[in-house]
């Protein structure tokens, strides 16, 4: 089955600068990866997501790239901002998968 | 508002007695779907359902059980609770039963302590 590994666990960066967080998966037909947000007491929400059909995918501050050779994922969040601070998950799903498997999670922080 | 409604927020019990943890979607959604999270470990899936009748399961399974008996509720059962179902869980839905076309949905969550 797919299994999806996250790094760092936390990351600690200075307002401005910027944060990424990297994922890869095991299962090759994956074709959907989703990146969670969660602040601190509150649901996951899903903040961008992209498909295995395109290599990159920006929406505003956030983007998120996909290696399929390499089967790997990154979020990218330029000039954080301390609202930025939450947990945040990756995920993957195969197609014609009813199940979305996630990563263990990443603490940023972002220091004012 | 379209929403998933999970109750209790906060429940805290005893080893062995029964509990329930509702889910209820007004979306229409045909995906349905319970997660715990724990320290370290993220969004592990216990059972999922793609539609009225028919459920999963999903990676952590044992000591839980959950029924569809209805499009909008998919309750989450512990039959008899133990210290190692303490945890954050989370239950989600999504329109469609193939996440590539319909991005998963959480509810509040519940906070679960068994003593």
């Amino acid at each position: 089955g797919e299994n999806v590994e996250q790094h760092p666990s936390t990351l600690s960066v200075q307002e401005g600068d910027s944060a990424v967080i990297k994922c890869t998966y095991s299962d090759s037909a994956s074709n959907y990866f989703p990146w969670y947000k969660q602040e601190l007491g509150k649901r996951p929400q899903l903040i961008i997501d992209i498909r295995s059909n395109v290599g990159e995918k920006k929406d505003q501050r956030i983007a998120v790239t996909l290696n399929k050779t390499a089967k790997h994922f990154s979020l990218h969040i330029t000039e954080t901002q301390p609202e930025d601070s939450a947990v945040y998950f990756c995920a993957a799903s195969g197609h014609s998968s009813y199940k979305l498997i996630f990563g263990s999670g990443t603490r940023l922080l972002v220091r004012p | 508002e379209a929403q998933v409604t999970q109750n209790p927020r906060y429940l805290i019990t005893v080893t062995g007695k029964k509990l329930t943890v509702t889910c209820s979607q007004n979306m229409n959604h045909e995906y349905m779907s319970w997660y715990r999270q724990d320290p370290g470990l993220g969004l592990r899936q216990i059972y999922y359902s793609m539609n009225v009748e028919v459920t999963d399961k999903g990676d952590v399974p044992e000591g839980y059980k959950v029924s569809r008996k209805e499009k909008r509720n998919f309750p989450l059962i512990l039959e008899s609770p133990s210290p190692n179902q303490t945890s954050l869980y989370f239950c989600a839905s999504s329109l469609y039963r193939d996440h590539y076309n319909s991005p998963l949905h959480f509810g509040n969550g519940t906070r679960l302590t068994v003593t």
